[in-house]
């Protein structure tokens, strides 16, 4: 079974930029989590979906950030502009349901704004 | 927001040697999990813990769920050089936003051969 899919799996841009990056889950995994990772910390959840439906977003910095899961498939997410605190390991999830306890994680997308 | 703890930060400690690390929260949580990651790669689950006070293993790994629901503790035997990452534990609840973990900081492990 394939796993958790991510791209880039580096990506350095400057500050005000733009970038996305891409998650492909498990196949039938109707539920997809995207965290982001500070060095030296545990991941924090920014959002998650439910098929193509958000089920929460209470922790992603909505004037920046954006993502969408348009069919209830692969993910985006998205930073316009970056800022130099962005830097971070973003690291995608998925699991079979809404509840599921084991949630498997892609290798993570490592952005460095400068 | 709810807050893991979570020691020792790190540790360095020689083959063969048995390690041991411990999660504290100032709230309960219904499920806490243990999760290894290696450099470059994602989190990957070792040991699930559903009911306050349960003793799981696999393999080498034991795990607590503490009778409180606000601590657990990992413990490693015997600790092998591929046993070194970071270790992290995660809370989990249901009912709002089911599902989602809350994770602590980490304890980095180092072993030396």
């Amino acid at each position: 079974e394939a796993g958790v899919a991510q791209s880039p799996r580096y990506k350095i841009i400057e500050k005000r930029q733009s970038v996305a990056f891409w998650c492909n889950p498990i196949s039938g995994h109707a539920t997809l989590y995207w965290y982001q990772q500070i060095l030296g910390q545990g991941p924090k959840l920014l959002i998650q979906f439910q098929n193509n439906g958000v089920v929460d977003d209470s922790q992603l910095p909505k004037d920046r950030f954006s993502a969408e899961r348009l069919k209830g498939v692969d993910s985006t997410l998205k930073i316009q502009p970056a800022k130099l605190e962005d830097s971070a390991v973003y690291l995608c999830a998925s699991s079979p349901g809404q509840g599921a306890l084991e949630q498997f994680f892609g290798p993570g997308t490592r952005l460095t704004v400068l | 927001g709810q807050q893991l703890n979570q020691s020792p930060q790190s540790m360095f400690i020689q083959e063969g040697e048995d390690v041991s690390m411990n999660c504290t929260s100032s709230s309960i949580f219904n499920t806490w999990l243990w999760y290894k990651q290696d450099p470059g790669e994602g989190p990957v689950l070792l040991i699930a813990l559903y009911k306050a006070g349960e003793l799981t293993s696999n393999g080498r790994l034991t795990a607590q769920f503490g009778i409180t629901r606000k601590d657990s503790f990992l413990n490693i035997s015997a600790s092998i050089p591929s046993d070194v990452g970071i270790y992290f534990c995660a809370g989990q609840n249901y009912g709002g936003s089911q599902g989602n973990l809350i994770f602590g900081k980490g304890t980095k492990l180092s072993v030396k051969p």
